[in-house]
């Protein structure tokens, strides 16, 4: 496999659920990210991850809770999320001195029921 | 708070034409960068530009940098229906990338 992968693809989750989203890299890079895109908001930040280092958390509710094993895999674990926490999950990764140089993988469509 | 501001929001047109949309800030910027986003996948980068007054081409696809690096426009010529999807305008702000509101492109045959 190349690029950057997701699974899964689509997720339904009642509140009280607890589900993991799964992002793998095979570009060799060593920073890693979670964005969140919502419907009217641009794409927000959600997490960074420098070397397995978590850099940067911007505000992002407990609910959320990310893990990077090593530098090439990235889990956003959820629990107890809210309706308006439904919305496209995507992960990227680039080279840490090519912030700009981001790639994308094809997201994971959560729906909060 | 940097913001990019896209416009317009949302563009319409027939296969053939001509559009160019734009991605305006407050903010100098030390790069700018473009990205696409098709339906159901993630963005994918387009091209960077870094000097101001900056021209680029990609096929037909043409980025231009403000003088001031504040702004940028993406000209597209002849447009088909495969340019259709989300065109975001991107800045580096403190190691981390932060994204425009958008342009969502639809090129009818």
């Amino acid at each position: 496999e190349t690029g950057v992968t997701q699974t899964p693809r689509h997720l339904v989750m009642g509140m009280t659920n607890k589900k993991s989203l799964k992002c793998e890299q095979h570009l060799g890079h060593n920073a890693m990210y979670w964005y969140k895109q919502s419907a009217k908001k641009p794409l927000e930040l959600m997490f960074v991850y420098n070397f397995k280092e978590q850099t940067e958390n911007n505000s992002v509710p407990s609910r959320f809770s990310p893990e990077c094993p090593n530098s090439s895999h990235l889990f956003l674990h959820l629990h107890t999320l809210q309706p308006e926490d439904s919305a496209l999950y995507l992960c990227a990764s680039s080279l840490r001195d090519r912030v700009y140089e981001q790639y994308f993988g094809p997201g994971t469509r959560l729906t909060v029921t | 708070t940097q913001l990019l501001e896209q416009s317009p929001q949302f563009l319409s047109i027939q296969e053939g034409e001509n559009l160019t949309v734009y991605c305006n800030s407050s903010s100098v910027f030390s790069s700018l960068q473009w990205y696409r986003q098709e339906p159901g996948e993630g963005p994918v980068l387009l091209v960077t530009v870094v000097t101001g007054g900056e021209v680029k081409k990609l096929k037909r696809l043409t980025f231009q940098f403000g003088d001031a690096r504040k702004d940028s426009s993406l000209h597209i010529t002849a447009a088909q229906p495969g340019d259709t999807g989300l065109y975001l305008c991107a800045a580096t702000g403190a190691n981390n990338l932060f994204f425009g509101t958008g342009t969502r492109l639809t090129v009818i045959p």
